[in-house]
C-alpha cells in the first residue's frame, strides 16, 4: 500500500518567516495531495491540494509543489502569523480523490512571535 | 465550505458494550465517507470506506466484525464499536467525499471514545 514520509516532526519559525514542509509518497499510481492543518482539539481542515497533472499550485500564503518523478510535494507557507501555529498533515490518494487518504506523520508548526 | 457533523463528539462505556457513532454531511451528498483513527498526537490512519447502499470496505487489520459500517443514505454514515474493550479507546473521525466538488474530503470533529 502507499506509504507517505513527512518531515520535519517539529518547526519553529520566526513570525514573518517561511515555513517549508516536505512530503515524499511511495505508490506512482497517486495523483491527488492534499494538506490538512489541524489545530488543537479540531478537525483537519483543507488548506490547498495538488493533482498530479499540476506542477505547483498558489493560493495567498501557501503553495504546494509537486514532482511526480521523484515522488515529493511540498507545503510552503510565506510572511508567517501567529496564526499559522498548528498541526500540518500531508495526504496521498489514488483515483483523483476518491480514494481514501493515506497520511504523513504531520508537522507541529510553531511561530515565534 | 461544506458541513461534516459527527456525533457524539465524547463517549465513555464500559468493556463489553457497544457505541454508535454518526457521521453527517449537512449540504452536500455524499456516496462515499471514510472512517479514520487518530491516537494522541499521531497522524489519521484510514479504517475503511464507507459507500451508500454497499458493504464498507475496510483496510488491512482492521476487524469489520469489529467496527460494523452502515451507510444506509447519501448523508449518513455509522460506525458502531461492538464488544468496546479500552484498546479500542481512541479518537475516531470522519471524512465525507464531496464528488460534486473535486472529491474533496471534509472531516467531521471526531469521537473521543473511552472504554473503562
Amino acid at each position: 500500500g502507499e506509504n507517505v514520509e513527512q518531515h520535519p516532526s517539529t518547526l519553529s519559525v520566526q513570525e514573518g518567516d517561511s515555513a517549508v514542509i516536505k512530503c515524499t509518497y511511495s505508490d506512482s499510481a497517486s495523483n491527488y495531495f492534499p494538506w490538512y492543518k489541524q489545530e488543537l482539539g479540531k478537525r483537519p481542515q483543507l488548506i490547498i491540494d495538488i493533482r498530479s497533472n499540476v506542477g505547483e499550485k498558489k493560493d495567498q500564503r501557501i503553495a504546494v509543489t509537486l514532482n511526480k518523478t521523484a515522488k515529493h510535494f511540498s507545503l510552503h507557507i510565506t510572511e508567517t502569523q501567529p496564526e499559522d501555529s498548528a498541526v500540518y498533515f500531508c495526504a496521498a490518494s489514488m483515483g483523483g480523490g476518491a480514494d481514501g487518504l493515506t497520511f504523513g506523520k504531520g508537522t507541529h508548526l510553531i511561530i515565534q512571535p | 465550505g461544506a458541513v461534516v457533523s459527527q456525533h457524539p463528539s465524547w463517549v465513555i462505556c464500559k468493556s463489553g458494550t457497544s457505541v454508535k457513532i454518526e457521521c453527517r454531511s449537512l449540504d452536500f451528498q455524499a456516496t462515499t465517507m471514510f472512517w479514520y483513527r487518530q491516537f494522541p498526537k499521531q497522524s489519521l490512519m484510514l479504517m475503511a470506506t464507507s459507500n451508500e447502499g454497499s458493504k464498507a470496505t475496510y483496510e488491512q487489520g482492521v476487524e469489520k466484525d469489529k467496527f460494523l459500517i452502515n451507510h444506509a443514505s447519501l448523508t449518513l454514515s455509522t460506525l458502531t464499536v461492538t464488544s468496546a474493550h479500552p484498546e479500542d479507546s481512541s479518537f475516531y473521525i470522519c471524512s465525507a467525499r464531496d464528488r460534486a466538488g473535486g472529491n474533496i474530503q471534509y472531516f467531521g470533529a471526531g469521537t473521543r471514545l473511552s472504554v473503562l
